[in-house]
Order: structure tokens, then C-alpha cells, then sequence
């Protein structure tokens, strides 16, 4: 009954490769986020969503593509992986836009 | 942009000792601020928020008041744990900036019995 589950937990990988974080959310939840945290634990917004619509896309590479298939899911692809793509990402769900985040446990990403 | 401005860690206390994690923000609106927890390879959880000057969030015996005269939401306890041992982190969500959470850079507590 995990409210914001991802998939997978760890992810190690050859730089060059394509793969995919899916993220799941149970709460009923509007809107959606991806968070990066790089290895100093410093967070940054990736995306987010509302009601399946792209709200905020930061500055970041076109590698990065997120697909929300209906309101409780919110997926991120990543393209051509890079070694500075290693971190830990972490998909979140709010009520709506401005209320407090429910996170996920987080995607360790490694790129070798 | 808005911004969020955490002390720096790492902060180290004995059992029992009183903690403050400063936190001040700059915001182009009025700001939600909230204080999040992450404890070892977790991800983050809410600890407490408030919406409104003077508004004061407490849980688990934590407590930071919304200070809008200058612009800070300190995080305090009176007496630590060996449990409370994470990264804090200060946050705010500005509406005048597509309410998207802006995160201080965190600050790691470690408390030894």
C-alpha cells in the first residue's frame, strides 16, 4: 500500500544505453514531480505535472523525456546516458500545485 | 528566482541537546514553507509546513515558525535523538512561481548518544 512506489530501486548501466524509471502513485494525487539528487543531496526539479499536463520543465536535457499515461502515473526516459546522469531521482505527488510533496524511495541511478 | 538558504552541515550533537537548522528564503510571492526529513536511503518525507506569517509547524518534536519580517523558518528541537540522525531539508512553494518546490541544499544531523 506504498503511496508513491518507483521502479526500479537501483539502476546500473553502460553509458550510451536508453532506459526508463516508472513511477506510480496511489493517493489520488493532481500533480506529479521528478526530482534529480546529485551526490552532494542537493535536489532540483526535473518536471512536473498536473492532471497529465507538463507544468514545469526545467533546464534539462532533451535526454530526458517524461510520459504521464493517466493522472497516477508519471514515467521518465532517458536517452543516451551520460556518466553525469548518476543520481538518485526521485518522483514525488502533491494534492495540487503548491502543497506539501509526497516522495518516492528514490531511483539510484549509476552510469559506468 | 526564489530561493532557499539552509546552514551548513554537517551538524554534530550529543543525545539530548538542543538543535537549530537555520533556514531563510527570498520569494517574488508569498511562499508555503516546509521542512523535510531524509533519513538513510529513504527518500524524503514531510516533517512539518506552514502556510502564513507567524504560522508555527511542529511534529515529532520539532517546531519552526514563518518569520515573513525576515524571511526565515528555523527548524528547532528541544532535546535530539539518536534516531533523528538525516538530512533536513528547507523548502518553500511560491504560486508566482508555478508552485514548484525549491529545496535548500540540505543539512546533515548527526547526533551521537
Amino acid at each position: 500500500d506504498t503511496a508513491v512506489s518507483q521502479t526500479p530501486k537501483y539502476l546500473v548501466t553502460q553509458m550510451g544505453n536508453d532506459k526508463s524509471i516508472k513511477c506510480e502513485q496511489n493517493l489520488g494525487h493532481d500533480t506529479m514531480y521528478w526530482y534529480k539528487q546529485d551526490s552532494k543531496k542537493f535536489l532540483k526539479i526535473m518536471f512536473s505535472y498536473n492532471n497529465k499536463e507538463l507544468i514545469i520543465n526545467e533546464t534539462v536535457p532533451n535526454r530526458f523525456s517524461p510520459k504521464s499515461p493517466d493522472k497516477a502515473h508519471l514515467n521518465l526516459h532517458i536517452n543516451s546516458l551520460e556518466l553525469g546522469d548518476s543520481a538518485v531521482y526521485f518522483c514525488a505527488s502533491s494534492p495540487r500545485q503548491g502543497r506539501e510533496a509526497f516522495f518516492g524511495q528514490g531511483t539510484r541511478l549509476t552510469v559506468v | 528566482g526564489d530561493s532557499v538558504t539552509q546552514m551548513e552541515g554537517p551538524v554534530t550533537l550529543s543525545e539530548e541537546a538542543f538543535l537549530t537548522i537555520n533556514c531563510t528564503y527570498t520569494a517574488t510571492g508569498y511562499p508555503s514553507l516546509f521542512w523535510y526529513v531524509q533519513y538513510p536511503g529513504e527518500g524524503l518525507q514531510l516533517l512539518l509546513k506552514a502556510t502564513k506569517a507567524d504560522d508555527k509547524g511542529s511534529n515529532k518534536g520539532f517546531e519552526a515558525t514563518y518569520r515573513k519580517e525576515t524571511t526565515s523558518f528555523h527548524l528547532e528541537k528541544g532535546s535530539v535523538q539518536v534516531s533523528d540522525s538525516a538530512v533536513y531539508f528547507c523548502a518553500l512553494s511560491d504560486s508566482s512561481e508555478g508552485n514548484k518546490l525549491v529545496f535548500g541544499a540540505g543539512t546533515i544531523l548527526r547526533v551521537k548518544s
